[in-house]
């Protein structure tokens, strides 16, 4: 069946870096784009951007240039989020999510990975 | 930037209706879709209603959706409210940019 799979939860220290994947099944991964939603803790959705899974061309939204890079491995329909430089304020859960089967809304949605930055 | 308002929480008891509100910050609401996403505590959100008013299979039709350009805004109705309804809810459109916007959640409370 359709589904994205998350990679596990990130414990990590202020300055490193974490890469975050979304492995895609059940359909044409070429053919939707993903998306990234991030939700702090006991927060709200936040959009973070999509990448374009035919060109690997990503686009961001404010907030989330410079530290947050998406990019992806096509020949096993994965999808990665990568944050440098992590801050405290990073901790959340980070959601990987994508219209397969629709018009453009996020129908189908990871099951989250929990990264937390803490000294 | 486009922004979504939502109350921060309603409640209601159950077998009532209630209703909640999505008001868009500039712009027309009626020029992109909306959508509603609900989220219960520990799981990632699913949507109950897309494209404004269209419910995906599998979402009982007490949950309606309905946009009012009079007031820049949309909202989700539920009626005949059961306890499992209880969750936060969250709007979605888009910007002019076309990337993602949400509406910053919620939390309805069924008592």
């Amino acid at each position: 069946q359709v589904q994205l799979v998350q990679s596990g939860s990130e414990l990590k220290k202020p300055g490193a870096s974490v890469k975050v994947s979304c492995k895609a099944s059940g359909y044409t991964f070429t053919q939707f784009a993903m998306n990234w939603v991030r939700q702090a803790p006991g927060q709200g959705l936040e959009y973070m951007g999509w990448i374009n899974t035919r060109t690997g061309n990503p686009t961001y939204a404010q907030g989330f240039t410079g530290r947050f890079v998406f990019f992806l491995d096509t020949p096993v329909n994965t999808a990665y989020l990568q944050i440098s430089s992590l801050k405290a304020e990073d901790t959340a859960v980070y959601y990987c999510a994508s219209p397969v089967g629709s018009g453009s809304y996020y129908r189908i949605w990871g099951q989250g990975t929990l990264v937390t930055v803490s000294s | 930037n486009f922004m979504l308002t939502q109350p921060h929480s309603v409640s209601e008891s159950p077998g009532e209706t209630v209703t909640i509100s999505c008001t868009g910050s500039s712009g027309s609401i009626a020029s992109n879709y909306v959508q509603w996403y609900q989220q219960r505590p520990g799981s990632a959100p699913t949507v109950v209603i897309y494209e404004d008013n269209q419910r995906p299979s599998g979402v009982p039709d007490r949950f309606s959706g309905s946009i009012d350009s009079s007031s820049n805004s949309a909202s989700l109705t539920i009626s005949g409210l059961k306890t499992e309804d209880e969750a936060d809810y969250y709007c979605q459109s888009y910007d002019t940019r076309y990337l993602g916007v949400f509406g910053g959640g919620t939390k309805l409370t069924v008592l």
